[in-house]
């Protein structure tokens, strides 16, 4: 079992709609949790952290964090083309310890 | 701010040279990570370093592999030899060592052994 796994994609949605992209954890400990952008040719970009359960919200971003079902999702409302990318999930246990990456989610928002 | 930056941003060479990537951390910060990322095998972490001191080095390929942090915001990844196979883009990232851990990427810089 990947230590973090995500859906390989690609999640095609409309311009406009909420796109749902979903992670799951293995390790119990983990503590901190991530969503980074990537769009092609270009490096991971950090659009999300959370650390507690519930939602966390940014603009148009909803970080979701379910520890005792080992979950993490990000939701992007009114969908734009430009955040069409490829998103990674990352976990951390907390301190300075590595961050573990899911090998991203692709996603297209046709205009 | 400047953010995390890498040098050289692309990188030609032929088998059997040696070749040595840079990274300067965001100021402030104290702990290094140098990432490969091929389309084959994703995002690897190959070591980081907190306040200069290398934590993990498990994920270096083998050992013509080797990485230093000679000051407190400056770091190298040498390859020597370096093959084919490590032909990938290598990301240096920066993070302040906490309970948060936010780690922020460079640019990378594109690596092609031919």
């Amino acid at each position: 079992q990947k230590e973090v796994e995500q859906n390989s994609g690609p999640l095609s949605v409309p311009e406009g709609a909420i796109a749902s992209l979903n992670c799951t954890y293995s390790d119990r400990v983990s503590q901190s949790f991530f969503w980074y952008r990537q769009y092609s040719g270009k490096s991971p970009e950090l659009i999300m952290s959370i650390y507690s359960n519930g939602d966390k919200e940014d603009g148009r971003f909803t970080a979701q964090l379910n520890k005792a079902s080992q979950y993490v999702s990000l939701l992007i409302r009114d969908s734009q083309p430009s955040d069409s990318a490829t998103y990674l999930c990352a976990v951390n246990r907390g301190g300075f310890q590595k961050l573990v990456f899911g090998t991203g989610t692709r996603l297209l928002v046709s205009p | 701010d400047a953010g995390v930056i890498q040098s050289p941003r692309h990188e030609v060479t032929e088998m059997g040279q040696e070749v040595t990537l840079r990274c300067k951390l965001i100021s402030g910060h104290n702990s290094l990570f140098w990432y490969r990322q091929t389309m084959m095998r994703g995002l690897e972490l190959l070591i980081y370093f907190n306040n200069n001191v290398p934590i993990d080095d498990s994920g270096m390929p083998e050992d013509r592999f080797s990485a230093k942090m000679p000051n407190a915001s400056f770091s190298t990844l040498k390859i020597q030899p370096s093959e084919p196979r490590d032909s990938a883009v290598y990301f240096c990232a920066s993070s302040l060592a906490s309970g948060v851990n936010e780690q922020f990427f460079g640019p990378g810089t594109r690596l092609t052994v031919l």
